[in-house]
């Protein structure tokens, strides 16, 4: 069984309508957590990254919360735009080996006109 | 900008043939890493290399090897390709600090036939 399940996997929006992405996660104990947007034919790149300590980040219209009690992170994508379509990663680190990465299989998200 | 750089975005090969894919970054990472991704699959490591003539098994190690004779350098061999290894393939270089992201190449979609 992965350790990091993301869900849905896949989610089809309309244009300026909001959204959120869930991940759950066994990694424990953990040191980070990353959430990535890998457009189509492209490498992931890094949207947020949270520490165990931290319960929210944001990065423009994109804002990960985190829970480490439950072990559930999310990411919102607020005002969604065609761009937005793509792939989203959560990516769980151990605590003890930054190395260590667990990736959950991801979201396809779908933004639609 | 951190760049990572794979020399090829498609290749096909056929069965049995050594395979030989290449990967350069440009920020003079300790780290580089090589993921094969498949659907449905989060992203799984197959080798990652912290110094230069250093490497440690990932995941799935059977059936690749590494190279890293210069820093900015990491390549993955399949000594024998087969139609198994038909994947998407990422490299990555990065993490060397704590809560630091990865940076991944734009990737090399693998086709063994």
């Amino acid at each position: 069984k992965n350790q990091v399940e993301q869900s849905p996997q896949s989610l089809i929006i309309l244009e300026g309508k909001n959204c959120t992405l869930q991940c759950n996660y066994t990694v424990s104990p953990f040191s980070n957590l990353r959430w990535y947007k890998q457009d189509t034919g492209r490498g992931p790149v890094s949207l947020t990254i949270m520490t165990f300590s931290e319960n929210t980040k944001s990065n423009g219209r994109y804002t990960a919360t985190l829970d480490a009690d439950t072990k559930q992170s999310s990411l919102h994508i607020t005002a969604s735009q065609l761009s937005d379509s793509a792939s989203y990663i959560c990516v769980v680190s151990g605590l003890y080996n930054n190395n260590d990465m667990r990736f959950g299989a991801g979201t396809r998200l779908t933004v639609k006109p | 900008d951190v760049k990572v750089t794979q020399s090829s975005r498609y290749l096909v090969k056929r069965t049995g043939e050594k395979v030989f894919l290449e990967c350069v970054q440009d920020m003079d990472h300790e780290n580089m890493f090589w993921y094969r991704q498949d659907p449905g699959l989060g992203l799984r490591l197959i080798y990652f290399s912290y110094d230069v003539k250093m490497k440690e098994k990932g995941d799935i190690p059977e059936g690749y090897s590494v190279s890293r004779e210069k820093k900015e350098r990491f390549s993955l061999i399949l000594e024998s390709a087969s139609t198994n290894q038909t994947s998407m393939y990422l490299c990555a270089s990065g993490g060397d600090e704590l809560n630091s992201p990865l940076h991944f190449g734009n990737g090399t979609r693998l086709t063994v036939t």
